[in-house]
């Protein structure tokens, strides 16, 4: 299958920082989106992004399908930002979406 | 937010009885998926319905079955569950094959 990779594992920031989390894939893929996990388990959406860049907020994602990467883009972290961002993808053969391990965002006050 | 829920939200059951999870959704979507997460294995994909009585296995579907009678409803059970089936589950549903998914709350499973 395609192997998704995330990174950095672990983020620690000062609020107000800025940051940069990528997701690099070795195939094609059909979707990508973004999660945050916050730290009461929930998984919200952030971005569904196959190609092209989006921005909601504070928050901005680009994704280049020919390069095979994805990258989040986070400013002006606030406490609330802290939790676990996945990248997800389909395609590739596989049904559903294939996770990566997450980056784990820690943003102290 | 999706209109998607799991209930129960937790459970605490014994090892070798069957178990039940049900996810509902009010969104009419076609395409219902249960994964499961545990710590160092990020989110896998358990089973997956593609409409009403079409469903088919993920990368973890063995001590597994799944169920849907109604295109709002997918039920996942535990035949005789296990202690390695503690887990939180989650439910996701999306309109198409890779359309964007839409995970429900969770419900947090512990085998004993």
């Amino acid at each position: 299958g395609i192997q998704v990779e995330q990174s950095p594992p672990d983020l620690i920031l000062q609020e107000g920082a800025n940051s940069t989390l990528r997701c690099n894939f070795s195939d094609s893929v059909n979707n990508l989106q973004w999660f945050h996990q916050n730290p009461w388990g929930q998984l919200i959406n952030l971005f569904y992004i196959p190609s092209g860049t989006k921005q909601n907020g504070r928050l901005s994602a680009t994704t280049v399908a020919t390069e095979r990467y994805s990258l989040l883009y986070i400013s002006s972290s606030q406490t609330t930002d802290s939790g676990v961002y996945f990248c997800a993808y389909s395609g590739g053969g596989a049904d559903g979406l294939t996770f990566g391990k997450g980056t784990h965002l820690i943003i102290q006050p | 937010d999706a209109g998607i829920t799991q209930s129960p939200r937790h459970k605490v059951t014994e090892t070798g009885t069957p178990v039940t999870l049900r996810c509902h959704q009010t969104e009419n979507h076609r395409y219902m998926y249960w994964y499961r997460q545990d710590p160092g294995h990020g989110l896998r994909l358990i089973h997956y319905s593609y409409g009403v009585k079409d469903t088919d296995k993920g990368e973890v579907s063995d001590g597994y079955s799944v169920s849907r009678s109604k295109t709002e409803d997918f039920l996942l059970t535990l035949e005789s569950a296990t202690s390695s089936q503690t887990s939180v589950y989650f439910c996701a549903i999306s309109g198409g094959r890779n359309t964007e998914a839409f995970f429900g709350q969770g419900t947090r499973l512990t085998v004993v």
